[in-house]
């Protein structure tokens, strides 16, 4: 099975830089994807990590370290757009199974 | 243009009736996946497929049921046993080969009355 654990919520200046954790634990390990999600609308995708190190699209940047079972994501020079829930998923080695953590709802004040 | 798309955007529909939730993809995606999201909470998993006629359950999968006879299509079947249908439903699909494809259709918001 996968256990997937995320902050709640986060409050960031406009221009600032926010880091997202997420830890996991999971039987076979297959890559972590994370996903933008606004209020009532669908996750978009921002990034998948298959192997550990370091991931960078941009303003975003992601991180896994496989054997803390740990990730991050990066967020640089924050936009007010930028408010969002933040989810990462895990996706299982063998079933495909993906599951989600509850996310991480970030604030962006000016 | 690639894409996975769910319908309707809004469903309503009355108590005890069983409604169907499409979800389509052209991207040959082999893995598909439905979830269910309550306000203010994150996506839990109810069903997902590897492969076309096979899928497993997901973590609440109880009063659901789905198939999946053609690799594009993936419809969640939510029945009256179902205790409280009233959610958002995200269909996703991830491509095998190109593992950065992860992509959600637009969701489907079904109201029971």
């Amino acid at each position: 099975g996968q256990n997937i654990d995320q902050p709640t919520e986060m409050t960031a200046t406009e221009g600032a830089i926010v880091q997202i954790n997420c830890t996991y634990q999971t039987s076979g390990f297959n890559g972590l994807f994370w996903y933008q999600q606004h209020a009532g609308e669908a996750p978009t995708f921002l990034s998948y990590n298959v192997l550990d190190g370091l991931e960078e699209k941009g303003r975003f940047s992601s991180f896994l370290s496989r054997s803390k079972g740990y990730s991050y994501l990066l967020l640089k020079e924050l936009q007010m757009k930028d408010s969002a829930s933040y989810l990462c998923a895990v996706r299982d080695w063998g079933n495909n199974r993906l599951a989600f953590g509850k996310g991480n709802q970030v604030v962006v004040i000016p | 243009d690639g894409g996975i798309t769910q319908s309707p955007k809004y469903l309503f529909r009355k108590e005890g009736q069983n409604v169907t939730l499409s979800c389509e993809q052209n991207l040959n995606h082999d893995a598909m996946y439905w979830y269910r999201q309550d306000p203010g909470q994150g996506l839990r998993l109810i069903y997902y497929s590897q492969i076309v006629n096979d899928f497993q359950k997901g973590d609440i999968a109880e009063g659901y049921s789905v198939s999946r006879e053609k690799k594009e299509s993936f419809p969640l079947t939510v029945t009256s046993a179902q205790k409280n249908p009233t959610a958002f439903y995200l269909c996703a699909s991830i491509g095998t080969v190109k593992n950065t494809e992860a992509f959600f259709g637009q969701g489907t918001r079904l109201t029971v009355v």
